[in-house]
């Protein structure tokens, strides 16, 4: 009974290189939830997907950050020209059911993936 | 601007003190989540309040909403040294179905 799966755990990338996240969601779970971490601000949601849909990217920068979430496989969270600034720990989460409003639906998160920019 | 202001932001105290720490917002919730993060994993949901008033026990931790549903507190009582962690409340505000979530209370509890 596998819960949310994140690998790598820790990624170092040299600014300008690509960093992968994946994410595997609790098995059954249809909803993942992207979310970024740093020490003094705290967990800031990035972007929600569906199977083979985004939801809301609302909180994903523009440029160079991308995610997705096929048919089959991972959900990915992509950074391409990594900077020093997209160092931190990125949380994934999954749900049955999208929380829809009143939060009836438990996220269930992931150990998360710790990004250091040299 | 926090949505959710967590106090205090670090709380290390001795094995068997009580302590509660608090998650406030100007804003009302439709509910409120408390998680507990332990350094390198993710958070982890200890409970979810709903009802205005409401009071959740869990063991030694007991939570409370406030009946206007704008603030929650958790409180331990006779802290152990695996209460260690940080503290996050959440909850969704207005019509997203996003949780925000505050910045957290890190509690240290010495042996």
């Amino acid at each position: 009974n596998a819960g949310v799966m994140q690998n790598p755990r820790h990624l170092v990338r040299r600014r300008g290189q690509e960093a992968r996240l994946r994410c595997s969601p609790v098995k059954g779970h249809s909803h993942v939830y992207w979310y970024r971490q740093l020490p003094e601000e705290g967990l800031k949601f990035m972007v929600y997907l569906q199977k083979e849909n985004i939801i809301d990217e609302s909180g994903m920068p523009k440029e160079r950050f991308s995610a997705e979430f096929p048919k089959e496989g991972p959900s990915i969270l992509r950074i391409q020209q990594v900077v020093r600034g997209d160092s931190a720990a990125y949380f994934c989460a999954s749900s049955p059911f999208p929380s829809g409003g009143t939060y009836k639906e438990t996220q269930y998160f992931g150990p998360g993936t710790r990004l250091l920019v040299l | 601007t926090q949505l959710l202001e967590q106090s205090p932001q670090f709380l290390s105290i001795q094995e068997g003190e009580n302590l509660t720490v608090y998650c406030n917002s100007s804003s009302v919730f439709s509910s409120l989540q408390w998680y507990r993060q332990e350094p390198g994993e993710g958070p982890v949901l200890l409970v979810t309040v709903v009802t205005g008033g409401e009071v959740k026990k869990l063991k030694r931790l007991t939570f409370q909403f406030g009946d206007a549903r704008k603030d929650s507190s958790l409180h331990i009582t006779a802290a152990q040294p695996g209460d260690t962690g940080l503290y996050l409340c959440a909850g969704p505000s207005g019509g997203s179905y996003i949780p925000t979530f505050g910045r957290g209370t890190s509690l240290i509890v010495h042996p």
